[in-house]
C-alpha cells in the first residue's frame, strides 16, 4: 500500500543543471500537486492537475515545468536548476476536485542546488 | 492574495495537558479547512479536516470553525510526547477545491514530559 511515491528522495544539483522529479500515486486520485517547502515559509504550491490531461500554475511556477503523464504519474521539471530552488519538494495527490478532499503527501525530494 | 496565519511557536505544554493551536485565514469563500501534522524531516501527515462552523472531534483531537471570524483551531486533549511536531493549517485555495491548498507556516509544538 504505497500511497504516493516520489523520487529520487534526495539530490544535488549543479547550477544550470536540468533534472525531472517522479510522483507516482497508487490510490486512483484524479488530482494530484506539487509543493516546495523552504524554511519559515511553509509548504507553496508550484503546480497542479486537477485532472487527467490538465494542469496549472500554483503560486510559484517560475523556473519550473510540470507533465501530467498518466492519471498516476505527475512529473514537475527544473530546466535549469538555480540556487533559489533548493527545497523540499512534496508531491500530493487527492481524490477528485471538490469541497472536502483532503491531500495525501509523499515523503518528499530533498534538491540541493550548488 | 490569500493568506493563512498561525502563530509560529514554540509552543510548549505540559505532557497530559491540552494543547490549543489557532489559525486565521483571509478570504470568506473558503470552504475546507484541515489540519496536518509535521515531524521534522518527514512530510505532512492529515490530521483533521472540518467544514462546517462548529467542532469536530476525533479521539483526542478536536477541530474547531468559525467562519464568520474566519478562525481555525486545533485542541489536542492528554497531550503526549509524541505529539510534538509542527502543527500546519490548510485551507483550499478556491471553493471549488479542486487547485490545491493554502499553508500557513505552522505552529511548532512542544510537549513537555
Amino acid at each position: 500500500n504505497a500511497g504516493v511515491t516520489q523520487t529520487p528522495k534526495f539530490q544535488v544539483l549543479k547550477t544550470g543543471q536540468s533534472m525531472t522529479l517522479q510522483c507516482a500515486q497508487d490510490m486512483n486520485h484524479n488530482s494530484m500537486y506539487w509543493y516546495r517547502q523552504d524554511p519559515g515559509m511553509g509548504l507553496r504550491l508550484i503546480y497542479y492537475s486537477a485532472s487527467e490531461g490538465t494542469t496549472d500554475k500554483g503560486e510559484v511556477p517560475n523556473g519550473y515545468n510540470v507533465s501530467r503523464l498518466n492519471k498516476r504519474e505527475f512529473s514537475l521539471r527544473l530546466e535549469s536548476a538555480a540556487p533559489s530552488q533548493t527545497s523540499v519538494y512534496f508531491c500530493a495527490s487527492s481524490p477528485a476536485g471538490g469541497l472536502g478532499q483532503p491531500q495525501h503527501f509523499g515523503d518528499g525530494t530533498r534538491l540541493s542546488i550548488l | 492574495q490569500k493568506e493563512v496565519e498561525q502563530n509560529s511557536g514554540p509552543l510548549s505544554v505540559p505532557e497530559g495537558a491540552i494543547a490549543s493551536l489557532n489559525c486565521t485565514y483571509s478570504d470568506r469563500v473558503s470552504q475546507s479547512f484541515f489540519w496536518y501534522r509535521q515531524y521534522s524531516g518527514k512530510s505532512p501527515e492529515l490530521i483533521m479536516s472540518i467544514y462546517s462552523n462548529g467542532d469536530k472531534e476525533d479521539g483526542r483531537f478536536t477541530a474547531q470553525l468559525n467562519k464568520a471570524s474566519q478562525y481555525v483551531s486545533l485542541l489536542i486533549r492528554d497531550s503526549q510526547p509524541s505529539d510534538s511536531a509542527t502543527y500546519l493549517c490548510a485551507v483550499n485555495r478556491s471553493g471549488g477545491g479542486a487547485d490545491g491548498l493554502t499553508f500557513g507556516k505552522g505552529t511548532h509544538l512542544i510537549i513537555q514530559p
